[in-house]
Protein backbone atom coordinates (compact mmCIF):
# COMPACT_ATOMS: atom_id res chain seq x y z
CA UNK A 1 0.00 0.00 0.00
CA UNK A 2 0.60 3.50 -0.18
CA UNK A 3 3.72 4.96 2.31
CA UNK A 4 2.73 8.12 3.78
CA UNK A 5 5.69 10.07 5.81
CA UNK A 6 5.05 13.40 7.48
CA UNK A 7 7.56 15.96 9.19
CA UNK A 8 8.59 16.79 11.79
CA UNK A 9 7.02 14.39 14.01
CA UNK A 10 7.32 17.29 17.13
CA UNK A 11 7.31 21.30 17.02
CA UNK A 12 6.89 23.31 19.65
CA UNK A 13 6.76 27.33 18.69
CA UNK A 14 6.02 30.18 20.49
CA UNK A 15 2.78 32.20 19.99
CA UNK A 16 2.73 34.29 17.22
CA UNK A 17 5.50 31.99 14.74
CA UNK A 18 5.16 30.82 11.63
CA UNK A 19 5.63 26.65 10.88
CA UNK A 20 6.14 24.62 7.64
CA UNK A 21 4.70 21.16 7.87
CA UNK A 22 5.59 18.08 5.35
CA UNK A 23 3.79 15.21 4.07
CA UNK A 24 5.35 12.68 1.36
CA UNK A 25 4.20 9.89 -0.21
CA UNK A 26 5.15 6.94 -2.39
CA UNK A 27 2.78 6.66 -5.03
CA UNK A 28 0.68 8.93 -7.04
CA UNK A 29 -2.61 9.83 -5.82
CA UNK A 30 -5.94 12.21 -6.76
CA UNK A 31 -6.93 12.41 -3.04
CA UNK A 32 -5.25 14.47 0.03
CA UNK A 33 -6.64 15.55 3.11
CA UNK A 34 -5.30 17.81 5.67
CA UNK A 35 -6.57 17.15 9.09
CA UNK A 36 -6.36 18.42 12.59
CA UNK A 37 -6.82 16.66 15.82
CA UNK A 38 -7.51 19.07 19.07
CA UNK A 39 -6.44 17.60 22.20
CA UNK A 40 -10.13 16.21 23.00
CA UNK A 41 -9.70 13.71 20.14
CA UNK A 42 -11.75 15.44 17.07
CA UNK A 43 -10.69 15.75 13.96
CA UNK A 44 -11.12 18.89 11.68
CA UNK A 45 -10.70 18.83 7.74
CA UNK A 46 -8.51 21.47 7.08
CA UNK A 47 -8.08 21.01 3.06
CA UNK A 48 -8.67 18.90 0.43
CA UNK A 49 -6.11 19.54 -1.84
CA UNK A 50 -4.84 16.73 -4.11
CA UNK A 51 -2.61 18.93 -6.21
CA UNK A 52 -2.54 23.14 -6.04
CA UNK A 53 -2.43 25.70 -3.39
CA UNK A 54 -5.42 26.74 -1.23
CA UNK A 55 -5.78 29.31 1.78
CA UNK A 56 -8.42 29.04 4.95
CA UNK A 57 -7.19 32.34 6.90
CA UNK A 58 -3.76 32.06 8.49
CA UNK A 59 -3.39 28.27 7.10
CA UNK A 60 -2.71 27.22 3.65
CA UNK A 61 -1.77 24.30 1.80
CA UNK A 62 -0.10 23.62 -1.45
CA UNK A 63 0.33 20.18 -3.31
CA UNK A 64 3.18 19.11 -5.52
CA UNK A 65 1.39 16.01 -6.97
CA UNK A 66 4.38 15.03 -9.39
CA UNK A 67 6.95 15.46 -6.56
CA UNK A 68 4.71 13.27 -4.16
CA UNK A 69 4.34 16.01 -1.45
CA UNK A 70 2.56 18.32 0.32
CA UNK A 71 2.94 21.19 2.87
CA UNK A 72 0.96 22.46 5.45
CA UNK A 73 1.40 26.44 6.28
CA UNK A 74 0.73 27.58 9.27
CA UNK A 75 0.87 31.61 10.28
CA UNK A 76 0.90 33.55 13.28
CA UNK A 77 0.42 30.28 15.68
CA UNK A 78 -2.20 30.09 18.59
CA UNK A 79 -2.21 28.58 20.86
CA UNK A 80 -5.74 26.79 19.82
CA UNK A 81 -3.52 25.90 16.84
CA UNK A 82 -1.73 22.79 19.15
CA UNK A 83 -2.91 19.44 18.38
CA UNK A 84 -1.89 16.68 15.57
CA UNK A 85 -1.95 17.46 12.19
CA UNK A 86 -2.37 14.65 10.18
CA UNK A 87 -2.12 14.18 6.34
CA UNK A 88 -4.48 11.29 4.71
CA UNK A 89 -3.89 10.05 0.98
CA UNK A 90 -5.35 8.00 -1.42
CA UNK A 91 -8.04 5.97 -2.54
CA UNK A 92 -8.10 4.15 0.90
CA UNK A 93 -7.08 7.48 2.45
CA UNK A 94 -4.10 6.43 4.21
CA UNK A 95 -3.19 8.79 7.43
CA UNK A 96 0.58 9.56 8.29
CA UNK A 97 1.82 9.39 12.00
CA UNK A 98 1.12 13.03 12.18
CA UNK A 99 2.78 15.99 13.54
CA UNK A 100 2.33 17.33 16.76
CA UNK A 101 2.06 20.84 17.40
CA UNK A 102 2.56 22.61 20.41
CA UNK A 103 1.70 26.49 21.12
CA UNK A 104 3.48 28.16 24.36
CA UNK A 105 2.26 31.35 25.41
CA UNK B 1 -26.77 20.30 9.18
CA UNK B 2 -23.05 19.82 9.10
CA UNK B 3 -22.39 17.01 11.63
CA UNK B 4 -21.35 13.66 11.99
CA UNK B 5 -23.30 12.33 15.04
CA UNK B 6 -21.30 9.71 16.86
CA UNK B 7 -23.36 7.84 20.08
CA UNK B 8 -22.27 6.84 22.60
CA UNK B 9 -19.41 8.71 23.59
CA UNK B 10 -17.66 6.99 26.08
CA UNK B 11 -18.64 2.60 26.29
CA UNK B 12 -17.27 0.09 28.67
CA UNK B 13 -18.14 -3.31 27.78
CA UNK B 14 -17.02 -6.61 28.99
CA UNK B 15 -15.93 -9.68 26.31
CA UNK B 16 -18.73 -11.43 26.29
CA UNK B 17 -20.86 -8.67 25.89
CA UNK B 18 -22.69 -7.59 22.73
CA UNK B 19 -22.79 -3.56 21.62
CA UNK B 20 -23.56 -1.22 18.98
CA UNK B 21 -21.64 2.01 17.73
CA UNK B 22 -24.04 4.32 15.95
CA UNK B 23 -23.10 7.32 13.57
CA UNK B 24 -25.68 9.40 11.98
CA UNK B 25 -25.50 12.13 9.14
CA UNK B 26 -28.08 14.37 7.74
CA UNK B 27 -25.35 16.11 4.99
CA UNK B 28 -26.74 13.92 2.07
CA UNK B 29 -23.50 12.08 1.67
CA UNK B 30 -23.05 8.79 0.25
CA UNK B 31 -20.13 7.68 1.49
CA UNK B 32 -19.71 6.64 5.32
CA UNK B 33 -16.44 5.31 7.22
CA UNK B 34 -15.15 3.25 10.41
CA UNK B 35 -12.12 4.19 11.92
CA UNK B 36 -10.05 2.80 14.89
CA UNK B 37 -7.46 4.76 16.58
CA UNK B 38 -5.35 3.97 19.33
CA UNK B 39 -3.68 6.41 21.45
CA UNK B 40 -0.61 8.08 19.78
CA UNK B 41 -1.35 6.58 16.64
CA UNK B 42 -3.01 7.73 13.42
CA UNK B 43 -6.49 6.72 12.64
CA UNK B 44 -6.36 2.80 10.47
CA UNK B 45 -9.65 2.50 7.99
CA UNK B 46 -11.55 -0.57 9.21
CA UNK B 47 -14.37 -0.45 6.32
CA UNK B 48 -16.09 1.67 3.44
CA UNK B 49 -19.59 1.83 3.01
CA UNK B 50 -20.27 3.88 -0.59
CA UNK B 51 -23.92 4.34 -1.49
CA UNK B 52 -24.99 2.10 1.54
CA UNK B 53 -22.81 -1.05 -0.11
CA UNK B 54 -19.72 -1.78 1.57
CA UNK B 55 -16.94 -1.04 -0.70
CA UNK B 56 -13.98 -1.50 1.70
CA UNK B 57 -13.06 -4.18 4.47
CA UNK B 58 -9.78 -3.58 5.76
CA UNK B 59 -9.38 -7.20 6.75
CA UNK B 60 -11.14 -6.34 10.64
CA UNK B 61 -11.85 -9.52 12.53
CA UNK B 62 -15.59 -10.60 12.34
CA UNK B 63 -15.81 -9.79 16.09
CA UNK B 64 -16.34 -5.97 14.81
CA UNK B 65 -19.65 -6.15 12.21
CA UNK B 66 -20.78 -3.16 10.24
CA UNK B 67 -24.23 -2.28 9.16
CA UNK B 68 -25.42 0.48 7.22
CA UNK B 69 -29.26 0.34 7.19
CA UNK B 70 -29.87 3.70 5.16
CA UNK B 71 -27.55 6.51 3.70
CA UNK B 72 -27.75 8.45 6.87
CA UNK B 73 -27.03 5.57 9.44
CA UNK B 74 -24.36 3.48 10.09
CA UNK B 75 -23.63 1.07 13.12
CA UNK B 76 -20.69 -0.87 14.14
CA UNK B 77 -21.80 -4.17 15.91
CA UNK B 78 -19.27 -5.42 18.70
CA UNK B 79 -18.90 -8.88 20.02
CA UNK B 80 -16.43 -10.80 22.36
CA UNK B 81 -14.17 -7.90 21.97
CA UNK B 82 -10.39 -8.74 23.50
CA UNK B 83 -8.84 -5.61 25.46
CA UNK B 84 -7.03 -4.63 23.05
CA UNK B 85 -9.77 -3.75 20.64
CA UNK B 86 -9.89 -0.48 23.21
CA UNK B 87 -9.85 2.46 20.95
CA UNK B 88 -11.36 5.71 19.86
CA UNK B 89 -14.07 4.66 17.00
CA UNK B 90 -14.37 7.11 14.64
CA UNK B 91 -16.83 7.63 11.80
CA UNK B 92 -16.56 9.86 8.96
CA UNK B 93 -18.69 10.47 5.87
CA UNK B 94 -17.78 12.76 2.34
CA UNK B 95 -20.34 12.99 -0.57
CA UNK B 96 -18.49 10.44 -2.59
CA UNK B 97 -15.45 8.06 -1.67
CA UNK B 98 -13.42 8.75 -1.10
CA UNK B 99 -13.52 13.24 -1.16
CA UNK B 100 -13.23 15.26 1.97
CA UNK B 101 -14.04 13.60 4.82
CA UNK B 102 -16.00 15.34 7.47
CA UNK B 103 -15.30 13.10 11.12
CA UNK B 104 -17.62 12.29 14.48
CA UNK B 105 -16.35 12.70 17.86
CA UNK B 106 -15.94 9.34 18.05
CA UNK B 107 -16.66 6.73 20.68
CA UNK B 108 -14.05 5.81 23.25
CA UNK B 109 -14.08 2.46 23.42
CA UNK B 110 -12.50 0.23 26.62
CA UNK B 111 -13.04 -3.47 26.99
CA UNK B 112 -12.37 -5.07 30.25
Amino acid sequence: GIQVEQSPPDLILQEGANSTLRCNFSDSVNNLQWFHQNPWGQLINLFYIPSGTKQNGRLSATTVATERYSLLYISSSQTTDSGVYFCAVGGKSTFGDGTTLTVKP
Amino acid sequence: DTEVTQTPKHLVMGMTNKKSLKCEQHMGHRAMYWYKQKAKKPPELMFVYSYEKLSINESVPSRFSPECPNSSLLNLHLHALQPEDSALYLCASSETHPYGYTFGSGTRLTVV
